[in-house]
């Protein structure tokens, strides 16, 4: 089976920098996806990672450790418009291109 | 924009009714997926269709019926459904390239959903 745990909520402060954590136990491997949502929209892709490191993007940056099943979006620099859920999500071996989602984890980013 | 609609946006149906969720990408992408999003639960994989033939059906209901007419097209055919099946409902589309085990990431292009109410 597959097992993606994140927090359920978190609360920062504009221009701060936050750390979104996710951890999973899945029977395959093959990719790390992290998505944001804002309130009633379709979700959008942030970053990819399927080797242990750092990715940057901007202000988000993703970071992966396989040995530990671990990974993190970092958000830098916080605006409001950064509030919104993030969703990890993890791509398993088996060929085809299926994700398997955490709950999410709604970032409310605060004055 | 993300090349991937959905209509209709609400849907509110009495569990006798039978509709038909749409999805349509302009993407040019060969797979196609429908999720369950409810509160508080993670999405849910419904269905994979890949180069119009499914290949992925995750223990759904039959009174959820998928139907791929071609790759730009996907439909979910509700049929005498429950109050429990109300949630959101997002369709996504992606390339799917390469021989087994050999992936790009091939990131997954998501529609903004159909809200659906089961009364």
């Amino acid at each position: 089976g597959q097992n993606i745990d994140q927090p359920t909520e978190m609360t920062a402060t504009e221009g701060a920098i936050v750390q979104i954590n996710c951890t999973y136990q899945t029977s395959g491997f093959n990719g790390l996806f992290w998505y944001q949502q804002h309130a009633g929209e379709a979700p959008t892709f942030l970053s990819y990672n399927v080797l242990d490191g750092l990715e940057e993007k901007g202000r988000f940056s993703s970071f992966l450790s396989r040995s530990k099943g671990y990974s993190y979006l970092l958000l830098k620099e916080l605006q409001m418009k950064d509030s919104a859920s993030y969703l990890c999500a993890v791509r398993d071996q088996t060929g085809a291109n299926n994700l398997f989602f955490g709950t999410g984890t709604r970032l409310t980013v605060i004055p | 924009e993300t090349g991937v609609t959905q209509t209709p946006r609400h849907l509110v149906m009495g569990m006798t009714n039978k509709k038909s969720l749409k999805c349509e990408q302009h993407l040019g992408h060969n797979a196609m997926y429908w999720y369950k999003q409810s509160a508080k639960k993670p999405l849910e994989l419904m269905f994979v269709y890949s180069l119009e033939e499914r290949v992925e059906n995750n223990s759904v209901p039959s009174r959820f019926s998928p139907e791929c007419p071609n790759s730009s097209h996907l439909f979910l055919h509700l049929h005498t459904l429950q109050p429990e099946d109300s949630a959101l409902y997002l369709c996504a589309s992606s390339h799917q390239a390469g021989t087994s085990g050999v992936l790009t990431y091939n990131e997954q292009f998501f529609g903004p959903g159909t809200r659906l109410t089961v009364l």
